[in-house]
Order: C-alpha cells, then sequence, then structure tokens
C-alpha cells in the first residue's frame, strides 16, 4: 500500500489568488474526501468525489471545486482566496466511503 | 451539526485507562474513531454502523449506542504512543461519505 500523496505540503498564497492542491489515493480506493481543519479545530468537510462524481459537499462557498480523474488521484481548486482559507487541507481516501479513511498527511495553506 | 466530545483534554500515566465520549444530536448510522499526532494525519482506528456492537483494536475499543446517539472510546492500560488528539467522526446516513467530525480530546500519556 502506497497510501495517500499530497502536494504540495506547505503554500503560501495572497488573498484573492487560485490555487490547485492534489491529492493521489490509496491503491485500491475509489473515493476521495477533502477536509479543511483549523488550528485546534477538527475537519470540516468539504466535499467527497466518487467515481469522478461529486458525492455530496459540506458547507463550503462554490469558490472550492474539485475534481476526481480517472486513476482516482483528486484536486481541490480554491478561487478568490481569503484569509480566512489558510487552514490544513486533508485529503481522505476509502474503498466506497463505507469504511475507515486514510488521509494524508495533508498541505498547509496559508493566505497573506 | 458537530458531535460533542468530552473530555477536552485527558492526562494519564503509562498503564491508566480513559474513555473518550461522542455524543450527536442527530441519529446517527455509522462513527469513525481516529487519532491525530501533532503535524500528522489523522489515522483510522476503528468504524462502528448501527446495531450498538463494539469494536476492539489492540488494547483500544469502542462501542455504540444508537438510541443514545452515543459511541465510547475505551483505552486500557495505555501507552505513551497513545498520546495524541482523538476525534470522533459521525455519518447520518447509509452513505458514510460525509463525516461530521468533533472538536477533539487531546489525551497526553505520561512515563
Amino acid at each position: 500500500e502506497t497510501g495517500v500523496t499530497q502536494s504540495p505540503t506547505h503554500l503560501i498564497k495572497t488573498r484573492g489568488q487560485q490555487v490547485t492542491l492534489r491529492c493521489s489515493s490509496q491503491s485500491g480506493h475509489n473515493t476521495v474526501s477533502w477536509y479543511q481543519q483549523a488550528l485546534g479545530q477538527g475537519p470540516q468537510f468539504i466535499f467527497q468525489y466518487y467515481r469522478e462524481e461529486e458525492n455530496g459537499r459540506g458547507n463550503f462557498p462554490p469558490r472550492f471545486s474539485g475534481l476526481q480523474f480517472p486513476n482516482y488521484s483528486s484536486e481541490l481548486n480554491v478561487n478568490a482566496l481569503e484569509l480566512d482559507d489558510s487552514a490544513l487541507y486533508l485529503c481522505a481516501s476509502s474503498l466506497a466511503g463505507v469504511y475507515g479513511y486514510t488521509f494524508g498527511s495533508g498541505t498547509r495553506l496559508t493566505v497573506v | 451539526q458537530q458531535p460533542v466530545q468530552s473530555p477536552q483534554a485527558v492526562i494519564l500515566r503509562e498503564g491508566e485507562d480513559a474513555v473518550i465520549n461522542c455524543s450527536s444530536s442527530k441519529a446517527l448510522y455509522s462513527v469513525h474513531w481516529y487519532r491525530q499526532k501533532h503535524g500528522e494525519a489523522p489515522v483510522f482506528l476503528m468504524i462502528l454502523l448501527k446495531g450498538g456492537e463494539q469494536k476492539g483494536h489492540e488494547k483500544i475499543s469502542a462501542s455504540f449506542n444508537e438510541k443514545k446517539q452515543q459511541s465510547s472510546l475505551y483505552l486500557t492500560a495505555s501507552q505513551l504512543s497513545y498520546s495524541g488528539t482523538y476525534f470522533c467522526g459521525t455519518g447520518a446516513s447509509g452513505n458514510t461519505g460525509k463525516l461530521i467530525f468533533g472538536q477533539g480530546t487531546t489525551l497526553q500519556v505520561k512515563p
């Protein structure tokens, strides 16, 4: 098992810019979820992709969007960055979403 | 709505036991438990599905009371490696994709 890989590990962006975060799922997993984790808080659900289709979304504005590719890897795109978008972004993969999730180590995004 | 975890923090000596509780105001289909060490990814411990089952993982076990919409994580004979922040994640339907996580319980095990 290769686990979940996220890139980049750290990123600094300016308010108003756009950012793309990437995630490679664990081998054999077909479901990817993205979470935002503020310091000292639990992860907040952004959205989930299953077989390249969005399959559930949390309370995040449309400027948060995503993609899942045929190899089940995924991207999270955030447009018009705001200071409050500064957080750790976690990607988690699973098999059909009914088993435990394997999380990546995350991307630490800082918006200045 | 976010499940409520208690206690918020606990300090133990090696070999002591601890219980972490997770309560939800919504009907639950599943409960996940994860442990996150500082600067690392959350690590899956176990999942419990509705039916009130209890599961075990080494010296860590958990129960799920569907009627009370509660789950408890039991850590027995704690080890230094158990230190970290424990999160419960609740799923409210058959599609457990959307997990709502609690605020976390920080556990510190001292020698």
